[in-house]
């Protein structure tokens, strides 16, 4: 198994242009996450999915949007980027299903910059 | 007041040291515990985890909640120079939906 995987590694975008960042997994797992890691703090969760088809804003939305159409992939764009937008976005994933034993997976991130 | 509090380091111990990293958190209701260990330009991956109070250890690794201070410790036996790296806590109601990140600690093991 790959696990998660994210793409594209690195990006550099003016500001105001748009970009979807690539996530999937194939563990058959149903939930998924969108987080942003700024320097010096900690993950802020952007957005998740419970399965195909259901999203939901975390807790920093703004100027971003999801879709799951499958249950392998969750794509993360961005309209009308910002210099607020660089960070590094991190995707997860976990089962949903296991009391006590569920946990995220984390991919190995994307590095935005925004200028 | 931020959920969970954590102090950013840098920590820096010489090799063999015993390392205690700690996190507190405001809500009562949180039941499961994580630590994550994240390398440089990696994506944080699964140290430990805890149910409720108690204490859990795996290797040079133990993990320790204290509900009644709402405080969470992680400490390290033995460490490495590989032990180098950021460590956040997580925290959540449930096992792995909608946790919530600590900032994270830098450690560095020095050899």
């Amino acid at each position: 198994n790959a696990g998660v995987t994210q793409t594209p590694k690195f990006r550099i975008l003016k500001i105001g242009q748009s970009m979807t960042l690539q996530c999937a997994q194939d563990m058959n797992h149903n939930y998924m996450y969108w987080y942003r890691q700024d320097p010096g703090m900690g993950l802020k969760l952007i957005y998740y999915s419970v399965g195909a088809g259901i999203t939901d804003k975390g807790e920093v939305p703004n100027g971003y949007n999801v879709s799951r159409s499958t249950t392998e992939d969750f794509p993360l764009r961005l309209e009308l980027a910002a210099p607020s937008q660089t960070s590094v976005y991190f995707c997860a994933s976990s089962t949903g299903l296991a009391e006590n034993t569920d946990t995220q997976y984390f991919g190995p991130g994307t590095r935005l910059t925004v200028l | 007041q931020k959920e969970v509090e954590q102090d950013p380091g840098p920590l820096s111990v010489p090799e063999g040291a015993i390392v205690s990293l700690n996190c507190t958190y405001s809500n009562s209701a949180f039941q499961y515990f994580m630590w994550y260990r994240q390398y440089s330009r990696k994506g944080p991956e699964l140290l430990m985890y805890t149910y409720s109070s108690g204490n859990k250890e795996d290797g040079r690794f133990t993990a320790q909640v204290d509900k009644s201070s709402k405080y969470i410790s992680l400490f390290i036996r033995d460490s490495q120079p590989s032990d180098s790296a950021t460590y956040l806590c997580a925290v959540g109601v449930d096992s792995s939906y909608k946790l919530i990140f600590g900032s994270g600690t830098r450690l560095l093991v020095r050899p």
